[in-house]
């Protein structure tokens, strides 16, 4: 079974620039997470995702983060712009509907801004 | 606020050593608990959850202590490839399957 799959893996980019990240989930999972895991911190949740619908976006910053999952599948997350502190991974995961389903993480893109 | 804290680390024992890591919680209404385990530049990776009961899978036993909101993880016989950086989680209670992570633990086995 594939499993959570996301883009670009690395990215560099310039302060006030800004940059999207692309995550598809395992099929057939409705629910989809954005974290962002600074380096030596566990993983933060910015925005949670039931199938189209945003359930939990309390800590997103939405002054210059945004998240979409239009169909209810694939995710993009975006900054604009983006700020030095923003350098982080950023991670995708999916699970089953459902408190205390397993979720699964992509494998993160990391995003430096100089 | 919503907190999980767990031991600063890191730990370095050598191989065959028994390590234990120690995690507490913030929210006595937290009502799910798990070790994911995270390799270096990787993604977090379940590990095992955490039962009231305590559970063992392997080598690997975990505890929870709902009265002292502490959780744990033993791992006995370590191996090199025990290597990684061990993330306490706990559910975030009243939203919908979130999951609030500590800071984790690194773990080095040495030969």
């Amino acid at each position: 079974e594939a499993g959570v799959a996301q883009s670009p893996r690395y990215k560099i980019i310039e302060k006030r620039q800004s940059v999207a990240f692309w995550c598809n989930p395992i099929s057939g999972h409705a629910t989809l997470y954005w974290y962002q895991q600074i380096l030596g911190q566990g993983p933060k949740l910015l925005i949670q995702f039931q199938n189209n619908g945003v359930v939990d976006d309390s800590q997103l910053p939405k002054d210059r983060f945004s998240a979409e999952r239009l169909k209810g599948v694939d995710s993009t997350l975006k900054i604009q712009p983006a700020k030095l502190e923003d350098s982080a991974v950023y991670l995708c995961a999916s699970s089953l509907p459902g408190a205390g389903e397993t979720q699964y993480f992509g494998p993160g893109t990391r995003l430096l801004v100089l | 606020r919503k907190e999980v804290e767990q031991d600063p680390g890191p730990f370095n024992v050598p191989e065959g050593a028994t390590v234990a890591f120690n995690c507490t919680y913030s929210n006595s209404a937290s009502q799910s608990f798990f070790w994911y385990r995270q390799d270096c530049r990787k993604e977090p990776k379940l590990l095992m959850s955490v039962y009231s009961s305590g559970n063992e899978d392997g080598r690997f036993t975990a505890q929870l202590n709902r009265a002292s909101q502490y959780i744990s993880l033993l791992i006995r016989d370590s191996k090199l490839s025990d290597s990684a950086t061990y993330l306490c989680v706990v559910n975030d209670p009243g939203s919908q399957g979130n999951l609030i992570f500590g800071k984790g633990t690194k773990l080095s086995v040495k030969p």
